[in-house]
């Protein structure tokens, strides 16, 4: 178990709904990172966040946004999806913002669009 | 542009054979670093080592090591006498720092290890 907690584990939804996805990082990190899994493009890297601020931003699509609150969690939020967005998605704390900090994954969100 | 490859997709050893998996990757920074995770059947991500660009030591952690060589741009990872426990898909990444104070990590292909008994 990494500490890292993440909500819903599975999702269903249709094509053209939003949905939102829930990341809790370890306690005492306060970095928090989206990925994207899915068979096509392999495990790819969407955004990261650091004590609430936006600090590299990957292959995000404009549909997608996230944020990170005061209290360090962070949400995912998809819109009008397309079949192409079914995926395990991601998320990943760290104790810092650089690139040595380790990352810890939660177990990820599979969404299935329909 | 920064870039990860593991060209094996697929590998398969027999239980106690030593097995290699190679990772090259590709950054014009000087500064950077070089991970690898293990994502078993169960689907989470597993963090296994973590390399600066600085040092070049080669590591070992009980039955895995690594082999980091800059001049060949590559961080290799090598399971000696591998188990079935063993079998997963194993990934290669590479941070590339952004000027915004975050970072960028990168990943490979992935290379689905399997350890047959």
């Amino acid at each position: 178990d990494s500490g890292v907690t993440q909500t819903p584990k599975h999702l269903i939804t249709a094509t053209g709904q939003r949905v939102t996805l829930r990341c809790s990082p370890r306690s005492g990190d306060l970095s928090v990172y989206w990925y994207q899994q899915s068979l096509d493009q392999g495990l790819q890297f969407l955004i990261q966040y650091y004590n609430g601020e936006e600090r590299a931003k990957g292959n995000i699509l404009e549909r997608f946004s996230a944020q990170q609150f005061p209290d360090l969690h962070s949400e995912l939020n998809l819109s009008s999806l397309e079949l192409g967005d079914s995926a395990l998605y991601f998320c990943a704390s760290s104790v810092g913002a650089s690139g040595r900090d380790t990352q810890y994954f939660g177990p990820g969100t599979r969404l299935t669009v329909l | 542009a920064q870039k990860v490859t593991q060209a094996q997709t697929e590998i398969s050893v027999v239980e106690k054979e030593d097995v290699t998996l190679d990772c090259v990757y590709e950054t014009r920074d000087t500064t950077y670093y070089l991970f690898w995770y293990k994502q078993p059947p169960s689907g989470e991500l597993v963090f296994l080592i973590r390399r600066n660009s600085f040092d070049e030591q080669n590591e070992i952690s009980g039955r895995y090591s690594w082999n980091f060589q800059k001049s060949t741009s590559s961080f290799n990872f090598t399971i000696t006498a591998s188990q079935v426990v063993d079998s997963a898909v194993y990934f290669c990444a590479l941070s590339e720092i952004k000027n915004t104070g975050g970072f960028k990590t990168i990943f490979g292909a992935g290379t689905r290890l399997f350890v047959k008994a």
